[in-house]
């Protein structure tokens, strides 16, 4: 299996545009997190998903930030607009989940988003 | 609040010796992970444990129940053992359950 794949690794874009990132989880995980890291606030949970369903959003920092799951291999994180606060790594992971006795996580290799 | 403390926040050792980074957490968890992660940024799982310990290669992870904490153990450490290490948790119950919880990270650095 090629782990979790996230894309673009890199992305710069200035204030106000739309950014689209996005995740392949390890096919047969059942959960998909998305995490997003800063210098001043370490790693924080944003949403998560279990069985394409949103579960927890209440890490989502606010409105202009978005979800979706549509399918089992794919989910897309959305900030529209897009402000300089909003620069950080955004991680994705996946895994077979607690109620499979399995807690194990994989992590994708992160986006970097820059907003200028 | 559930929090995940780390010690230290910043190391540096030489080539060779003992390293110890410490976890420590508010509430009981379901299990606990420590991270690696390098400079380039990409984050791994060395370990998930929900008791006891577990040995792979050079590095030992221990956790107390009890006492609500975890040590990660690096013997005869190298240069390459540079990196950000993060205790990370999953705390019982409703509501964001499922996803972890992150302390800051211990910057690991081993000088030749």
């Amino acid at each position: 299996d090629a782990g979790v794949i996230q894309s673009p690794r890199h992305e710069v874009t200035e204030m106000g545009q739309e950014v689209t990132l996005r995740c392949k989880p390890i096919s047969g995980h059942d959960y998909l997190f998305w995490y997003r890291q800063t210098m001043m606030r370490g790693l924080e949970l944003l949403i998560y998903f279990n069985n394409n369903v949103p579960i927890d959003d209440s890490g989502m920092p606010e409105d202009r930030f978005s979800a979706k799951m549509p399918n089992a291999s794919f989910s897309t994180l959305k900030i529209q607009p897009s402000e300089p606060r909003d620069s950080a790594v955004y991680f994705c992971a996946s895994s077979l989940g607690p109620r499979r006795g399995n807690y194990g996580y994989t992590f994708g290799s992160g986006t970097r988003l820059t907003v200028v | 609040k559930n929090e995940v403390e780390q010690s230290p926040q910043n190391l540096t050792a030489q080539e060779g010796e003992f390293i110890t980074i410490n976890c420590s957490y508010s509430v009981g968890i379901s299990a606990l992970h420590w991270l690696q992660q390098h400079p380039g940024g990409g984050i791994v799982s060395l370990f998930m444990l929900s008791s006891g310990k577990k040995k792979h290669g050079r590095l030992i992870a221990t956790i107390n129940i009890q006492e609500k904490h975890s040590s990660l153990h690096i013997t005869a450490s190298h240069p390459r053992d540079s990196a950000v290490y993060i205790c990370a948790v999953r705390f019982p119950g409703g509501g964001g359950a499922d996803g972890l919880t992150f302390g800051k990270g211990t910057h690991l650095i081993i000088q030749p």
